[in-house]
This record gives structure tokens, sequence and C-alpha cells, in this order.
């Protein structure tokens, strides 16, 4: 089975600190993507990359950067953190062509 | 752009019993996909059910369907024989076919609890 594995499952930052959510994939999936979840909200696209060193930004890259150096791994980068970044953080993974899409389990992030 | 609307926050299902979850979306193409996820406390958003917009047919997996009126721009789940282990939140979302966009655009979602 894929795994799409994210390296935290909570996590409590500060206010003002820099962040790195991380994301790596075992299935050479060409696509990642990294959504936010907030409640009443959905799951809100941040950032998606269709190939390494390639990225594409979501509806709501506002506050976020990302990284793709390495085919299999997918970071997102809060430059500095805000309250209002806390939320729920979902990676997923799709390869190219129709097939479907291999989420991870979600960070929990809190800033403080 | 693509709008995915899910109007109802919560549902509740008696055990057994079967229950339909709404979704309406927006587009202005005609060949895309159709999804819903299942999302449990566990996080782990699981595939229910794909729906192909050119195929007429419903799908099914299961104790699960949907009825797809692609005209009306509809796609509501219906789960039959409701198990307490359905009890998850449950995300309707859309995907273009063409490879080049092939994000997923999410509804706001509806929990389901199952009553014993």
């Amino acid at each position: 089975d894929v795994k799409v594995t994210q390296s935290s499952r909570y996590l409590v930052k500060r206010t003002g600190e820099k962040v790195f959510l991380e994301c790596v994939q075992d299935m050479d999936h060409e696509n990642m993507f990294w959504y936010r979840q907030d409640p009443g909200l959905g799951l809100r696209l941040i950032y998606f990359s269709y190939d390494v060193k390639m990225k594409e930004k979501g509806d709501i890259p506002e506050g976020y950067s990302v990284s793709r150096e390495k085919k299999e791994r997918f970071s997102l980068i809060l430059e500095s953190a805000s309250t209002n970044q806390t939320s729920m953080y979902l990676c997923a993974s799709k390869p190219g062509g129709n097939y479907g899409y291999t989420f991870g389990s979600g960070t929990r992030l809190t800033v403080v | 752009a693509q709008t995915v609307t899910q109007s109802q926050p919560e549902m509740s299902v008696q055990e057994a019993e079967t229950v339909t979850l709404s979704c309406t979306y927006d587009t202005s193409e005609s060949d895309y996909y159709l999804f819903w996820y299942k999302q449990p406390p566990s996080r782990q958003m699981i595939l229910v059910i794909r729906q192909e917009a050119y195929k007429q047919q419903n799908a099914t997996e299961n104790r699960f369907s949907v009825n797809f009126q692609k005209a009306a721009k509809s796609f509501s789940l219906k789960i039959s024989d409701s198990q307490l282990g359905d009890a998850a939140m449950y995300f309707c979302a859309y995907r273009s076919r063409t490879g080049a966009n092939s994000k997923l655009t999410f509804g706001k979602g509806i929990t389901l609890s199952v009553r014993p």
C-alpha cells in the first residue's frame, strides 16, 4: 500500500516561529498536495506540486511556502507562524493519470 | 472556478437504517470526477466512492451508492444498512479530468452520527 507519512501528528509552536511540516510518500507519485482543514470550511488547497522543484499556488497560499527538492518529499513552510494558522494540515499524493489520492493522517498545528 | 456545496453540517441515522447525504457542485466543464471521502476520528481520509461524469450509471460500492444528476449538478451519497462504523465526517469532492489540474475541490463536509 502507498503510504503518505506526515512527520508530526501534533505540533505546538509560538507566534513568529518558522515552522516546517514534512510529508513523505513512498510510491514515486508525481503530484503532492497540502490542504488545510478547518471546522465548517472543509479542506482548502494551500499549494500543490506536480514535479520536483515545481509548485503551484492553491486557493489559500498567503502566509505559506513549499519546497519539493526530492520527489518523495513535500514540505510546507510557515515563514512566521500566526495564531490564525492554527489548523489541521493534510498532505496527499497522487500518481499521474486518472488515479486516486492517498492522504496522510494530518498534523494538528497549534500556534500560541 | 469549481465549487462544491454541502449544505447540511450534521445528520443522524439509526443503525440499520438508510441515510442520504447531499452534495451539489458548480462547474463549466463537461468531463470530471466526483468523489465521496470519509474521515473517521483517526483523521485518515478514505475514499468511499467515485463517479466519472461521462458515465450515466450511478456508482455503487457495497452499501454505498450515489445518485448522480449531471444536469442538476447534484451528487448525493446513500448509505444503506447504516453501521456504527459509518459515523464520521463525509466530504464531497470534485476533480477536473484534465491532467494539468488534478487538484481536488472539497465541500465543507457533513458529520454523520449513527444511533445504536
